[in-house]
């Protein structure tokens, strides 16, 4: 069973260019959780999503940033027209429907030139 | 949820026990403690959790205090590969996100 699925492992956008996260969850898990850590700082909340809703959104950045989990595929966290402050690794996790720990992905790291 | 509060450091020899403290002195009843670590820019790892009763696994021991205020991560055998920071989570059973703090840097030494 392999674990949470992050692709790419690191990515390259210039300034104004849009960047898509990708996340394919642990096989039967329906929550998907998505953190950022900037460099030398702590893991940041972003965002919590089950199959095709948004169920927090609280630590989001109000504009250029989205976030989906369709029904079918990987969730995709999007940024788009990139600035250098969005450099950092994103973490993607998820979990079943119970308190249980989360099982987080290797993450992304997302350059801004 | 409740805040936790870590020491920022921590030093072990190796091969000797781990044990990283965490007070939680708010929690509420239905909140669960739980323990990941991050080892150097990985993604954080799942360790550990428990409600009321001392937990074991295979790779730590989670022991909370009657009242609940406060726990005790124990690695009982110490290794370098532990060098991570721990995280102490507390968080509702019903909760979504886990809020991360700033955890204890764990530095195992030979």
């Amino acid at each position: 069973n392999a674990g949470v699925m992050q692709n790419p492992r690191h990515l390259v956008r210039r300034r104004g260019q849009e960047a898509r996260l990708r996340c394919s969850p642990m096989k039967g898990h329906s929550h998907v959780y998505w953190y950022r850590q900037l460099p030398e700082e702590g893991l940041k909340f972003m965002v919590y999503l089950q199959k095709e809703n948004i169920i927090d959104e609280s630590g989001m950045p109000k504009e250029r940033f989205s976030a989906e989990f369709p029904k079918e595929g990987p969730s995709i966290l999007r940024i788009q027209q990139v600035v250098r402050g969005d450099s950092a690794a994103y973490f993607c996790a998820s979990s079943l429907d119970r308190p249980d720990g989360y099982t987080f992905g290797s993450g992304t790291r997302l350059t801004v030139v | 949820d409740a805040k936790t509060t870590q020491p920022t450091s921590m030093d072990c020899a190796e091969g000797r026990a781990a044990n990283l403290p965490c007070n939680h002195s708010t929690i509420s009843g239905n909140e669960y403690v739980y323990w990941y670590r991050q080892i150097h820019s990985q993604g954080p790892q799942y360790i550990i959790h428990g409600l009321k009763n001392n937990e074991t696994n295979e790779m730590a021991s989670l022991i909370i205090t009657e009242d609940r205020k406060s726990s005790t991560l124990i690695l009982p055998h110490a290794t370098l590969r532990d060098t991570a920071v721990y995280y102490c989570i507390v968080r509702e059973t019903s909760g979504s996100r886990l809020t991360f703090g700033e955890g204890t840097q764990l530095t195992v030494n030979p």
